[in-house]
């Protein structure tokens, strides 16, 4: 299968603060990509996509950002409450419309 | 509206063993996929199906395959198993073929499966 990484990068937030979670994607020509977020005995759940002619998007709470330039995405999530711990993965659909995961970033919202 | 249903939740067999997965998708969607997830190799696609035909296959060996039905319901299949096939198999769906951009693949909470 395709690798997506052995690591799970930890980010620690304090209850209330803003979180970014950071995300740089393989495929140059990626049109599409989606932000989801899993919690613990749960399958992914969609948060916020974004299309490649956009390079910002807002949803409740969350904001995506898109540099074509770096093939970097980021979710920012505003005022992160404790329901917001979880692993977090983008994806991206690449030319061959298979959807490529991320490694993940887990999310721990200290109270 | 009901979410993408996958039974069963969890599945114990033996090396060499067959199984098979199930996944119901989300009223009115017609594309599904599975994937594979394990702590070493994250998120691996599998296969998408539309319309009952397989559109298209991630690099998993033979022994994985999948099926849709008339009503989109899919199955998967692993047949001689092996201890790395360890892992979450999760479902998803979506309203039109992957690279048909009109929303986003929504998934089921998976068959956590343990080979023996």
């Amino acid at each position: 299968g395709e690798s997506v990484g052995l690591h799970l990068p930890t980010l620690s937030v304090q209850e209330g603060d803003n979180s970014i979670i950071n995300c740089a994607y393989s495929n140059s020509a990626s049109d599409y990509f989606i932000w989801y977020k899993q919690e613990s005995g749960k399958g992914p759940q969609f948060i916020i996509d974004i299309r490649s002619n956009m390079d910002k998007r807002q949803g409740q709470r969350v904001t995506v950002l898109l540099n074509k330039t770096v093939k970097h995405l980021s979710l920012q999530i505003a005022a992160t409450q404790p329901g917001d711990s979880a692993v977090y993965f983008c994806a991206e659909m690449n030319p061959g419309n298979k959807l490529t995961f991320g490694g993940g970033t887990r999310v721990l919202v200290k109270p | 509206k009901a979410g993408v249903t996958q039974t069963p939740r969890y599945l114990i067999k033996t090396r060499g063993q067959q199984v098979t997965l199930s996944c119901s998708p989300i009223s009115g969607h017609r594309s599904v996929s599975w994937y594979q997830q394990t702590p070493g190799q994250g998120l691996q696609f599998l296969f998408e199906y539309f319309s009952e035909t397989q559109r298209n296959k991630g690099n998993f060996p033979g022994r994985f395959s999948g099926r849709q039905f008339s009503n989109s319901r899919s199955e998967m299949n692993v047949s001689t198993l092996e201890l790395g096939d360890s892992a979450l198999y999760l479902c998803a769906s979506s309203l039109a073929p992957l690279g048909r951009v009109v929303g986003p693949q929504h998934f089921g909470d998976g068959t956590r499966l343990s080979i023996l």
